[in-house]
């Protein structure tokens, strides 16, 4: 299995800051034949189901602020919020489509300083 | 714009059978660049991956192997939803249950159905 790593656990940032959440795995999801990471971020509030953010590692989901991005290839990844707001409290998850099964990351909870 | 209605009880018994539907609209289970999956979530297990189902030609199913012999997903075609089995549960399957639809990644999921295993 492809086991999925974050860091850090937990992230307290002011608003209007910058947030980055890293993401590593334990080997690579980049798929040589299409040059695509399969790589997927997602954000999860309180009794709601996980919500799509980012694919293909850097690809904005449709209706996602811009304020949010992602990087990396091959192993290590980031999402990056640029700007800190208040809605983005939550907790985001890194998720590998690359292989069976489907692995998530533990999950960093954000918050506000 | 694609809706999954989860369905299912929220108390199971030990030993025996989860069952749950999910119900699709705004897309079809048929679709050949879908798959319809089953995720669940606890405290102890965080996000898990359980198994998918979709139709290239024919019905295909992949299943995570730490619950691959006692899990079937199943679509149903007649109601354009699909259902998760999970046969002899203990409490450690209590969590919450997602059902999602991927195009290689989950991008429409499920409210979720809170399942607890207990006597």
């Amino acid at each position: 299995d492809i086991v999925m790593t974050q860091s850090p656990d937990s992230l307290a940032v002011s608003l209007g800051e910058r947030a980055t959440i890293n993401c590593k795995s334990s080997q690579s999801v980049l798929y040589s034949s299409n040059n695509k990471n399969y790589l997927a971020w997602f954000q999860q509030k309180p009794g709601q189901p996980p919500k799509l953010l980012i694919y293909w590692a850097s690809t904005r989901e449709s209706g996602v602020p811009d304020r949010f991005s992602g990087s990396g290839s091959g192993t290590d990844f980031a999402l990056t919020i640029s700007s800190l707001q208040a809605e983005d409290v939550a907790v985001y998850y890194c998720q590998q489509y690359f292989s069976n099964p489907y692995t998530f990351g533990q999950g960093t909870r954000l918050e506000i300083k | 714009q694609v809706l999954l209605q989860q369905s299912g009880p929220g108390l199971v018994k030990p030993s025996q059978t989860l069952s749950l539907t999910c119900a699709v609209s705004g897309d079809s289970v048929y679709s050949d660049s879908a798959a319809w999956n089953w995720i669940r979530q606890s405290p102890s297990r965080g996000l898990e991956w359980l198994g998918r189902t979709y139709y290239r030609s024919k019905w295909f199913n992949d299943y995570a192997a730490s619950v691959k012999s006692r899990i079937t997903i199943n679509p149903d075609t007649s109601k354009n939803q699909f259902s998760l089995q999970l046969n002899s549960v203990t409490p450690e399957d209590t969590a919450v249950y997602y059902c999602a639809r991927s195009r290689f990644y989950m991008d429409v999921w499920g409210r979720g159905t809170t399942v607890t295993v207990s006597s």
